[in-house]
């Protein structure tokens, strides 16, 4: 199955500011997905992020606070914007294949 | 629309016992997968175990195997002989198969498991 290499893995970010999460796989998947996971809770998921068109959002997140990128088949990026404490939290990347999907390590993003 | 059910929010065990953890579905699908996923404290999502809806014989992958009855929608999982690196948050998956333009991954709200020295 590939291997996601998702960075940064932990950052502590000022309110009001920007951060971008980066995800590249080692082989071609078919999708790729952005999640979010609140501690000791199961996985949100934010978005589908298309090849080199507009990422489709999951209901209760939009473009404009969530912006993302899939300029290839093996890469995508996340960008959480304008950041406030609600938004602390971690991040997943996941690639899906034939037979299972494959996750990045995550980001553990907290906002102060 | 599928659902994933774990009914046991925290569970734990000794070292070297055997520990099983539950998972309920709902599909009208008679093709899919079904997984379970382990999430250490180090975050990363860790593909435990993978099982076909096709297939009567139940997954093994070394201490890890599952109990899976497709009439009644159940797919656990045991761990034998667990090891203090079990400990973990364990998730229930299931996804469609051939579905390769949307997101067919639905998860189990997770089990918290303590492997105890």
């Amino acid at each position: 199955s590939a291997v996601i290499s998702q960075k940064p893995s932990r950052d502590i970010c000022q309110r009001g500011t920007s951060l971008t999460i980066q995800c590249q796989v080692d082989s071609q998947v078919t999708m790729m997905f952005w999640y979010r996971q609140q501690p000791g809770q199961s996985l949100t998921l934010i978005a589908t992020a298309n090849q080199g068109s507009e990422a489709t959002y999951e209901s209760g997140f939009v473009i404009d606070k969530f912006p993302i990128s899939r300029p290839n088949l093996t890469f995508s990026t996340l960008t959480v914007s304008n950041m406030s404490p609600e938004d602390s939290s971690i991040y997943l990347c996941s690639g899906k294949g034939n037979y299972g999907y494959t996750f990045g390590s995550g980001t553990r993003l907290t906002v102060v | 629309a599928q659902t994933v059910t774990q009914s046991q929010p925290e569970m734990s065990v000794q070292e070297a016992e055997t520990v099983t953890l539950s998972c309920t579905y709902d599909t009208s699908e008679n093709n899919y997968y079904l997984f379970w996923y382990k999430q250490p404290p180090s975050r990363q999502m860790i593909l435990v175990i993978r099982q076909e809806a096709y297939k009567q014989q139940n997954a093994t992958e070394n201490r890890f195997s599952v109990n899976f009855q497709k009439a009644a929608k159940s797919f656990s999982l045991k761990i034998s002989d667990s090891q203090l690196g079990d400990t973990a948050m364990y998730f229930c998956a299931f996804m469609k198969p051939a579905s390769y333009n949307n997101n067919d991954m639905r998860f189990g709200a997770g089990t918290r498991l303590t492997v105890k020295p």
